[in-house]
């Protein structure tokens, strides 16, 4: 199947520092790529939907001003936590839809934690 | 998107099937029931897709019945290494627009 890569797979930062977070297909073009957020014990939480060449699409609750996304070339797509607090710790995924069925292929994840 | 409900959490041993239920009620004609798992600290998988009754892949089957309100999931002789959660989803069909929302999941727990 097709391949998502994420980078940094874990990050530590200090409280008011900016992060950000790189979701690649890796061989293949997605236009569309999706980003979810999963607290420990929780299930994954659909936070916005990213679109390339054109703005991303937030789920209800989730501050566009505080995660940025940017989804600039068919492979890649940013995530950028701004101003990041602890509270923002979490485990961040992403995924992209590929093939003539749109199937969804997920990321490994990334690690964030801020101290 | 149709809300699935699933068990929190369920315990197997090695060797034995597992056979994990979702119900999805209020199911749409397009939409398709598709399952995902996932390990600890990594992003979900793919395991199987299914639109009715009987599909079946390398490492798991799907059975749907003809109301399609609600799905099995088997796992055959599962190993320790099945002990994931294991997702339940609703994907729209015909307007796919590629958004999942993920429930609570099932936790398996295989014991040697």
């Amino acid at each position: 199947g097709a391949v998502v890569s994420q980078h940094p797979s874990r990050v530590i930062c200090k409280s008011g520092t900016s992060v950000k977070i790189e979701c690649r297909s890796l061989d293949f073009q997605a236009t569309t790529m999706f980003w979810y957020r999963q607290f420990p014990k929780q299930s994954l939480m659909l936070m916005a939907t990213s679109n390339e060449g054109s703005k991303a699409t937030y789920e209800q609750g989730v501050e566009k001003d505080k995660f940025l996304i940017n989804h600039a070339s068919l492979t890649l797509s940013t995530l950028t936590v701004t101003s990041a607090h602890p509270e923002d710790s979490s485990f961040y995924i992403c995924s992209a839809l590929a093939g003539e069925n749109n199937e969804q292929f997920f990321g490994p994840g990334t690690r964030l934690t801020v101290l | 998107l149709a809300k699935t409900t699933q068990p929190i959490s369920m315990d197997s041993y090695e060797g034995q099937e597992v056979n994990i239920t979702c119900s999805h009620n209020n199911i749409a004609t397009n939409d398709y029931i598709t399952w995902y798992q996932q390990f600890p600290s990594q992003g979900p998988r793919f395991i199987i897709q299914g639109y009715k009754t009987k599909v079946t892949n390398e490492v798991a089957s799907l059975f749907i019945p003809a109301d399609r309100k609600s799905s099995t999931l088997s796992l055959p002789r599962v190993s320790l290494s099945d002990t994931a959660v294991y997702y339940c989803l609703v994907v729209m069909g015909a307007s796919n627009t590629g958004k999942l929302i993920f429930g609570q999941g099932t936790t398996l727990q295989v014991k040697p």
